[in-house]
């Protein structure tokens, strides 16, 4: 088990440029969480997999971002039209819960550091 | 409280000394606090779950103490050591499908 793996670390955009990121959980993990952390605050929700279905998205999640899980396996995040706001770190985390698990813990990959220039 | 605070901001530690910090979450609609291990370059670590009023959980010379009716949990490090030199998270869920809330974190730096 090599832990939940996210690519690519880094990633330097120009404003107006799509990114992609990808996130590997842990093998299977029924759940998939994304969150974004910006400088000086803690990591914030952006949405949330059960499977290949997306149960949950922030009001953080503008209409330029998409999540997608197929197969529910990896998943991706793309950001499109990128801005100077986007710039963050990108978490992905994954768990193995039913629902109204209160044990449930998450395990998170490295990140992706976005900046947008 | 409506958000989940952290205090200090950071703090300098002797090695050797013993710490600790504070988690402010709110009292209401709790489903369980979680505390994290971030070093710098690597993934969070999860260090505990916890769950119930009165919680103590213990890992090394790491322990955590949780007050659901106030609203608050402990994370104690005794006999500092520079590689606990981290940023420690808590989160906060409310939420039984375990979406967390995540405070500002507490940066400890241990210094030999």
């Amino acid at each position: 088990d090599t832990g939940v793996s996210q690519d690519p670390r880094h990633k330097i955009t120009k404003r107006g440029q799509n990114v992609t990121f990808r996130c590997d959980p842990i093998s299977e993990h029924n759940r998939l969480y994304w969150y974004r952390q910006t400088l000086g605050q803690g990591p914030e929700f952006l949405t949330y997999f059960q499977n290949e279905a997306q149960l949950e998205k922030s009001r953080l999640l503008s209409d330029r971002f998409s999540a997608e899980r197929p197969k529910g396996s990896f998943s991706t995040l793309e950001i499109q039209r990128t801005e100077q706001g986007d710039s963050a770190m990108y978490l992905c985390a994954s768990s193995l819960a039913e629902y109204r698990d209160f044990e449930e813990t998450q395990y998170f990959g490295p990140g992706t550091r976005l900046l947008v220039l | 409280i409506l958000n989940v605070e952290q205090s200090p901001q950071s703090l300098h530690v002797q090695e050797g000394d013993s710490t600790n910090f504070t988690c402010s979450f709110p009292s209401s609609n709790f489903y369980a606090l979680h505390w994290y291990r971030w070093e710098t370059a690597k993934s969070p670590e999860a260090l505990f779950v916890m769950t119930l009023n009165g919680d103590e959980k213990k890992k090394g010379r790491i322990s955590a103490t949780l007050n659901t009716k106030e609203g608050y949990s402990y994370l104690y490090i005794k006999g500092s050591q520079p590689e606990d030199s981290a940023t420690y998270l808590c989160a906060f869920r409310a939420d039984s499908w375990g979406k967390l809330q995540f405070g500002a974190g507490t940066q400890v730096v241990v210094t030999p």
